[in-house]
């Protein structure tokens, strides 16, 4: 099992809807959580992070968070084309007794004008 | 405040030639991860440094080093280059590894 995983995608939605992102991980004792935005050819940029079950919103993302199910996921409601990027879920996992963040693979997000 | 710097943005190189690339942290950051990211892939893990020490490795040759100095400040270095090391290398700095990782802007590498 990986440690943090994604489908891939691409997730295609049209704008103006609202796209779902979701993430697994397999270290049940971890505690943050973060979501990261990149464009092609660019680095990753940090647009969320959450630290506790339930939800946080921020403008038009909205992170969840459920550690029991060890699920997290990213809501970006009125999909705007520029939102089209590849999403990367991080997890802070124990890596050889230190914390470590973890990036997942990223999903592809495509959204049709 | 200023935030991750890598220098040089851009490189080419001829295989077998080494390379060393520069990552300057956020203030304050002690945590410098290195990270590989070849087209259409996601990020490859290749070490980070902790006060000078490197806590954790990924799964790349020998080839691949870096170390860490007193002002944070890394360096990565890869050695005889092969045309498979094109690729965009990111560095991102935390304050200890386990908070919020901000990434630099990158260093192109191409190899030919």
């Amino acid at each position: 099992q990986k440690e943090v995983e994604q489908n891939s995608g691409p997730l295609s939605v049209p704008e103006g809807a609202i796209a779902s992102l979701n993430c697994t991980y397999s270290d049940r004792v971890s505690q943050s959580f973060f979501w990261y935005r990149q464009y092609s050819g660019k680095s990753p940029e940090l647009i969320m992070s959450i630290y506790s079950n339930g939800d946080k919103e921020d403008g038009r993302f909205t992170a969840q968070l459920n550690k029991a199910s060890q699920y997290v996921s990213l809501l970006i409601r009125d999909s705007q084309p520029s939102d089209s990027a590849t999403y990367l879920c991080a997890v802070n996992m124990n890596s050889g007794g230190y914390q470590k963040v973890t990036f997942g693979t990223g999903t592809k997000l495509q959204v049709i004008p | 405040k200023a935030g991750v710097t890598q220098t040089p943005r851009y490189l080419i190189k001829t295989r077998g030639q080494q390379v060393t690339l520069s990552c300057s942290p956020i203030s304050g950051h002690r945590s410098v991860s290195w990270y590989q990211q070849t087209p259409g892939q996601g990020l490859q893990f290749l070490f980070e440094y902790f006060s000078e020490t490197q806590r954790n490795k990924g799964n790349f040759p020998g080839r691949f080093s870096g170390r860490q100095f007193s002002n944070s400040r890394s360096e990565m270095n890869v050695s005889t280059l092969e045309l498979g090391d094109s690729a965009l290398y990111l560095c991102a700095s935390t304050w200890g590894g386990e908070t919020e990782a901000f990434f630099g802007q990158g260093t192109r590498l191409t190899v030919v």
